[in-house]
């Protein structure tokens, strides 16, 4: 079935690093945008970047631009988002997200937990 | 980009009908009909309700529906049932090529 599986989350300290991976299966991977969507605890949904079907568009949110990478490999059918300087503020679970359309996301992964914290 | 303003609650008794507001800028409802509705519950992920202001994925009830005025979008949840108590997000596209969020709104069935 279609399915979005998400790894790497974990603890880190203030100003480290992680890299987070998305793993797709169930439908062709490199026809779809893919987006990282972040959700604080207690808090809403925040939208954090997105990469278009062959990674030559990018857009990020003002609050990561500079400190976030995504990116993807479509032969691995996977969706990866580098984190540098990490903040306290940082710390959410972090889903990816399928594009059916501008700015629609129609299937989710499960999300996995970043905890920024010394 | 300012997040999309939502209503903190709405509550209903079962059977009612309740409408949950979006309200945002000519920055992004405002020029796009790519308004979006995701429905969550308590430790699961998002799911998508409403897309491009009115339309229903396959599998979602027809009790819900979407609709738009200007910079506002609505989301309408009618014959109210116990299991759409959750959180509630509306989403737009923006004139920035970036994605925007309403801040949520927790539905309660009373």
């Amino acid at each position: 079935q279609v399915q979005l599986v998400e790894s790497g989350g974990g603890l880190v300290k203030p100003g480290g690093s992680l890299r987070l991976s998305c793993a797709a299966s169930g439908f062709t991977f490199s026809d779809y945008f893919m987006s990282w969507i972040r959700q604080a605890p207690g808090n809403g949904l925040e939208w954090l970047s997105y990469i278009s079907s062959r990674g030559h568009t990018i857009f990020y949110e003002d609050s990561v631009k500079g400190r976030f990478t995504i990116s993807r490999d479509n032969a691995k059918k996977s969706l990866y988002l580098e984190m540098n300087s990490l903040r306290a503020e940082d710390t959410a679970v972090y889903y990816c997200a399928r594009h059916s359309g501008w700015g629609t996301f129609d299937i989710w992964g499960q999300g996995t937990m970043v905890t920024v914290s010394s | 980009q300012s997040a999309l303003t939502q209503p903190a609650s709405v509550s209903g008794s079962p059977g009612q009908s309740i409408t949950i507001s979006c309200t945002g800028t000519s920055n992004d409802i405002g020029t796009y009909n790519y308004v979006s509705w995701y429905q969550q519950h308590p430790g699961k992920a998002p799911k998508l309700m409403i897309y491009e202001v009115s339309n229903r994925p396959s599998g979602v009830s027809s009790r819900f529906s979407g609709s738009k005025s200007g910079d506002t979008a609505s989301l309408t949840i009618s014959g109210l049932q116990a299991e759409d108590e959750a959180d509630y997000y509306c989403s737009s596209y923006t004139i920035s090529s970036t994605s925007v969020f309403g801040g949520g709104t927790k539905v309660t069935v009373l």
